[in-house]
């Protein structure tokens, strides 16, 4: 029930960048969507959220469709420290976060 | 300084026992939270407190509870240990509000034999 569909692995080149997608089609209006990523062996970590408009921080960009139905995280250069599953996250009211299957990344020297 | 921290990191013990771990965060955060990340690697909230009152309870056994001794702690109890309960356990914080970002402990592997 973590209603947002993501890709089960992506590929990706040292220092190139990476797009990965993730289908939210029940979205509501207040949801916030949230990105993190674990590491292996480690906690989860934040990257970024989101609303409405497209945001960048220093780890990453989060471009929203303009319907909300999709989001994409974009690494602008990826590095072997990047490779990590990468869970797109819908936040509601309650502060409950509820983490799907997520996307393993794979970093290729 | 770590932000959100614990104990033990790994935990070995048998069926039937009770044990406890503990989880302490230094980032004056008001909201406390217990994951399990089970053996396929799916993360699933079990608690979250808030100012010391219950505000998530998942479909969670009553042998696990979570106890507050103040803001800075949330300690996780589990009675009567079994197979089942082998899993990673991760604790997080935040403040509070859906916008804030969750911060996580490093995990501690429980071991039921």
């Amino acid at each position: 029930d973590a209603k947002t569909t993501q890709p089960n692995s992506m590929e990706s080149n040292e220092e190139e960048p990476v797009h990965l997608p993730c289908n939210h089609s029940t979205i509501s209006g207040t949801d916030y969507i949230h990105w993190y990523r674990q590491l292996p062996s480690q906690g989860p970590e934040y990257v970024i959220h989101g609303l409405t408009s497209n945001v960048n921080n220093r780890m990453a960009s989060l471009a929203i469709a303009e319907d909300r139905k999709s989001s994409t995280l974009i690494l602008h250069r990826a590095t072997l420290r990047d490779a990590a599953v990468y869970y797109c996250i819908l936040r509601e009211n309650n502060n409950d976060m509820r983490f799907g299957a997520g996307t393993r990344l794979t970093v290729k020297p | 300084d770590t932000a959100v921290s614990q104990t033990p990191k790994y935990l070995v013990t048998q069926m039937g026992n009770d044990k406890s771990i503990k989880c302490e965060q230094n980032l004056g955060h008001d909201t406390m939270y217990w994951y399990k990340q089970d053996s396929k690697k799916f993360l699933k909230i079990m608690f979250s407190y808030n100012n010391k009152e219950l505000i998530i309870n998942e479909t969670v056994p009553n042998r696990f509870s979570p106890k507050s001794p103040d803001k800075a702690h949330l300690n996780l109890h589990i009675n009567s240990l079994e197979l089942g309960d082998s899993a990673v356990y991760f604790c997080a914080s935040s403040r509070a509000g859906i916008m804030n970002e969750q911060f996580f402990g490093p995990g501690t592997r429980l071991t039921v034999l």
